[in-house]
């Protein structure tokens, strides 16, 4: 059965870095998503990309996050300068071919910024 | 504002024992209702999508339902493989993202 991977599970990072976590959605979908969990939270949608363009962003992506499809598998989420208050889960989704279609999740990166 | 409310926050069960739960929603013009089930460290896991009122979904022991302003999530004789966080969460006509409710915690005792 199709799923979407994530990689790595788990990111250390000082404050300060860039990160880049990166993902596979299912092959034939159209539309990719990044949510984060924060422990104990609800999750947050931070963005959605379709035709190699953001569709929609939340007021957490700011300039310090950006999204990327380098190739036709990878959907990448860089965060330039890494804050205490990223350090959470990470979580890619995908769906398709409407954006209308369930969203399927992968297994999550957790983030830990020191 | 959209939004979702989710109750009872956890919920214990005996094995065998029957209950639901409830998610409220607020949103302007709803395009899907969405349940997962999420276990602990993982990712939300699909479970279904709800369009219109009145609609009912199942699939083994899960059955939800829908309704204008809340939607059920009936869980019948479960089991412990049963026990995880369901999460409820939203799709609006104007946007592509979920929003989400903060979840039950289901545990279920043998």
């Amino acid at each position: 059965e199709p799923e979407v991977t994530q990689t790595p599970s788990h990111q250390v990072t000082q404050m300060g870095q860039e990160v880049i976590l990166r993902c596979v959605p299912i092959s034939n979908h159209l539309y990719f998503y990044w949510y984060r969990q924060i422990l104990g939270q609800k999750v947050e949608f931070l963005v959605s990309f379709y035709n190699n363009e953001i569709s929609e962003k939340s007021e957490i992506f700011d300039d310090q996050f950006s999204v990327e499809r380098p190739d036709g598998s990878n959907f990448t989420l860089k965060i330039r300068s890494t804050k205490l208050e990223d350090s959470a889960m990470y979580f890619c989704a995908s769906s398709g071919p409407s954006s209308y279609n369930e969203q399927f999740f992968g297994p999550g990166t957790r983030l830990t910024v020191l | 504002e959209d939004q979702v409310t989710q109750s009872p926050e956890a919920l214990r069960l005996q094995e065998g024992e029957s209950s639901s739960l409830n998610c409220s929603y607020t949103v302007s013009g709803l395009r899907g209702l969405f349940w997962y089930r999420q276990d602990p460290g993982k990712g939300p896991e699909f479970l279904f999508t709800l369009y219109s009122a009145g609609e009912e979904k199942e699939k083994e022991r899960l059955k939800a339902t829908l309704t204008k302003k809340e939607s059920f999530l009936h869980i019948t004789a479960p089991k412990p493989e049963d026990s995880a966080t369901y999460l409820c969460a939203v799709q609006a006509h104007s946007n592509y993202q979920l929003i989400w409710g903060a979840g039950t915690k289901l545990i279920i005792k043998p």
